[in-house]
């Protein structure tokens, strides 16, 4: 599987975006990024995913490099309730199984 | 919705005890999973099935087993529990296991081994 590098730990302030970045310089062209985050004492829940070309939703936004090595995830307004885990995972179009890593801690300051 | 739900969410064992964590979806979900979170760590897959009578082993099979009878179970059993097994567990369910097979994540059942 192809693995993917995010930075241990990133803080923000409430009311201000967030850009958390994800480096996976081995994806391969199958690749989808997906991304997903776990709320303290609660099981991950998905954010968004996306495959060559940047994606919105009602939670965040999705950039993806040209090249694909890496990516970002983006809170466009940070709250109190964004303090959470996020994985960056890579996953094969055909294949069922989602690998994490460690994730970035993210928090936020009131 | 219930969603994924995983009983019991609190478990405590003794090593060599034998125990199965339950875990049902009501989507109708054709893939469904089981990870282990240990303190400060991502999640690491353990078993997988893509659909009844399929199963496969993911990254930490050793000292659980599985089967998937109906499409809607999926129970985790562990053998003769021991220390290492001390974790969080989470069941996860998707509707394929093509594109964009978004994972529905249960809620969790935390197991210590004394």
């Amino acid at each position: 599987d192809a693995k993917t590098t995010q930075p241990n730990s990133m803080e923000s302030n409430e009311e201000e975006p967030v850009h958390l970045p994800c480096n996976h310089s081995t994806i391969s062209g199958t690749d989808y990024i997906h991304w997903y985050r776990q709320l303290p004492s609660q099981g991950p829940e998905y954010v968004i995913h996306g495959l060559t070309s940047n994606v919105n939703n009602r939670m965040a936004s999705l950039a993806i490099a040209e090249d694909r090595k890496s990516s970002t995830l983006i809170l466009h307004r940070a709250t109190l309730r964004d303090a959470a885990v996020y994985y960056c995972i890579l996953k094969e179009t055909s294949g069922s199984r989602l690998t994490f890593g460690e994730g970035t801690q993210l928090t936020v300051n009131p | 919705n219930a969603g994924v739900t995983q009983t019991p969410k609190f478990q405590v064992l003794k090593t060599g005890q034998s125990m199965t964590l339950q875990c049902a979806q009501d989507m109708n979900h054709e893939y469904m999973s089981w990870y282990r979170q240990d303190p400060g760590m991502g999640l690491r897959l353990i078993h997988y099935s893509v659909g009844a009578g399929i199963t496969d082993q993911g990254e930490v099979p050793n000292g659980y087993n599985v089967s998937r009878s109906t499409t809607e179970d999926f129970p985790l059993r562990l053998l003769s529990a021991a220390p290492s097994q001390t974790s969080v567990y989470f069941c996860a369910s998707s509707y394929s296991t093509g594109v964009p097979g978004e994972l529905f994540f249960g809620e969790g059942s935390r197991l210590t081994v004394l």
